[in-house]
């Protein structure tokens, strides 16, 4: 899986958009960007993952580049429940390497 | 609640006992995995299951193994136990195997492990 680099921590105002930026400059066509999060000895919860095209649920949007050497998740209106540590993770589509690997990820502080 | 089920939720053990995490995973999942969790190695795999079958194996010690039943539920055993075996244990499950289509993988809640 491509290497992915995160800043180590971020903060936010609560109610403002947090943008969480990740480079995978490595990253190659097969390759689906994933983001999860981890609050605080919790399981890690999946928020989005994209291949190419933008893309948007109930939680966040993922905007990846059209290099795809980038790419930001972004939380629209963070409030202080989505203090966490977020990680990227590039994975193939294809192949036997099926697993997620974790990097150290970004710890997301939300600020009242 | 992301469906995956990890019991026991917390447990306290002695150096060089065995101990047995129980998994189950979301419903229509046949993909299990176990992860780690300890304090300075953050999260590592350990081992996929696919129907019944071992699928991939990554940083997982001979003292561990693991399976997956019939019924689809997956148990971790940790033997011989040391005092660096203490960490957060996550199983998570997929419904295929490989990441093709974007295949998610969810995660349960952990089960924490204590060796003193």
């Amino acid at each position: 899986d491509a290497k992915t680099t995160q800043p180590t921590s971020m903060d936010c105002a609560e109610g403002r958009a947090a943008n969480l930026p990740c480079n995978h400059s490595t990253i190659s066509g097969n390759e689906y960007v994933y983001w999860y999060r981890q609050i605080h000895s919790q399981g890690p919860q999946y928020i989005i993952h994209g291949l190419k095209n933008n893309e948007t649920n109930e939680m966040a949007s993922l905007i990846i580049t059209e290099d795809r050497k980038s790419s930001t998740l972004i939380l629209p209106h963070a409030t202080l429940r989505d203090t966490a540590v977020y990680y990227c993770i590039v994975r193939l589509s294809g192949g036997s390497n099926y697993k997620l690997t974790f990097g150290k990820g970004t710890l997301l502080t939300v600020n009242p | 609640d992301s469906g995956v089920t990890q019991t026991p939720k917390h447990l306290i053990t002695a150096t060089g006992q065995r101990v047995t995490l129980r998994c189950s995973p979301r419903s229509g999942d046949l993909s299990v995995y176990w992860y780690q969790q300890s304090l300075d190695q953050g999260l590592q795999f350990l081992i996929q299951y696919y129907n019944g079958e071992e699928r991939a194996k990554g940083n997982i010690l001979e003292r561990f193994s693991a399976q997956q039943f019939p019924d689809l539920h997956s148990e971790l055993n940790l033997s011989s136990l040391e005092l660096g075996d203490s960490a957060l244990y996550f199983c998570a499950s997929s419904v295929n195997p490989g990441p093709s289509s974007g295949n998610t993988i969810y995660f349960g809640e952990g089960s924490w492990l204590t060796v003193v």
